[in-house]
């Protein structure tokens, strides 16, 4: 049973523009919900994160959009350049009993110069 | 470095031997989980540990799998009797637990089971 449905697959975007990841969740306990960066051959990287009592985060050119009644989270990222050429993960999880994370299948982003 | 750091980075084994990698945190990290990533999927919970203790297994950590964090610092997992499956990322994240409990992860071993 998958517990976080994350979409597209994959996403290709020009130098400049907004790239938006969706993310979707079951299990309404989750209270913690990180987004990770993922280069090929390194283990993920924490990007950003939220919990369910604010709507939205901004952290420089990303953003992260959270709607808890249709539990659906989503990550903006504003002027996207080639660097940011990329897997992404959304991952959710319940850190008052357990911690672990339970991931999305990922996003592979290509940003176009 | 204070990041993760696991050892080795990749490990090529014949179907049949035992294989152990090993993970040290973050200096002062309580929690240490390990994960398991097959390529084009995100990562996938294995157990995790609080100091020593192990708290919780995955269904995905069968009996030939076992991990171990000695003293609270760094931890080993190792399979037994590998199998063409068993090929993956496995990675290592650390935390300090408590309420924000952000996880870092280490570069992971790469495991190849022919």
């Amino acid at each position: 049973q998958q517990q976080v449905k994350q979409s597209p697959q994959s996403l290709i975007v020009q130098k400049g523009g907004i790239s938006i990841i969706n993310c979707a969740y079951e299990n309404t306990a989750f209270d913690y919900f990180p987004w990770y960066q993922q280069f090929p051959g390194k283990g993920p990287a924490l990007l950003i994160a939220i919990r369910p009592d604010v709507s939205e985060k901004k952290e420089g050119r990303f953003t992260i959009s959270f709607n808890k009644s249709a539990k659906q989270f989503s990550l903006h990222i504003m002027d996207s350049q080639p660097g940011d050429s990329a897997t992404y993960f959304c991952a959710a999880s319940n850190g008052g009993s357990q911690g672990n994370l339970i991931f999305g299948k990922g996003t592979k982003l290509s940003v176009k110069p | 470095d204070t990041g993760v750091s696991q050892d080795p980075r990749h490990k090529i084994t014949k179907r049949g031997q035992n294989v152990t990698f090993r993970c040290d945190p973050i200096s002062e990290h309580n929690r240490l989980y390990w994960y398991r990533q097959t390529l084009g999927q995100g990562p996938e919970f294995l157990t995790y540990f609080q100091n020593e203790a192990q708290l919780e297994k995955s269904r995905l950590l069968s009996d030939r799998f076992s991990a171990e964090r000695p003293k609270g610092s760094f931890s080993t997992l190792e399979i037994q009797r590998t199998e063409q499956g068993d090929s993956a990322m496995y990675l290592c994240a650390s935390s300090l637990g408590g309420y924000t409990d952000t996880q870092y992860f280490g570069p992971g071993t790469r495991l190849t089971v022919l």
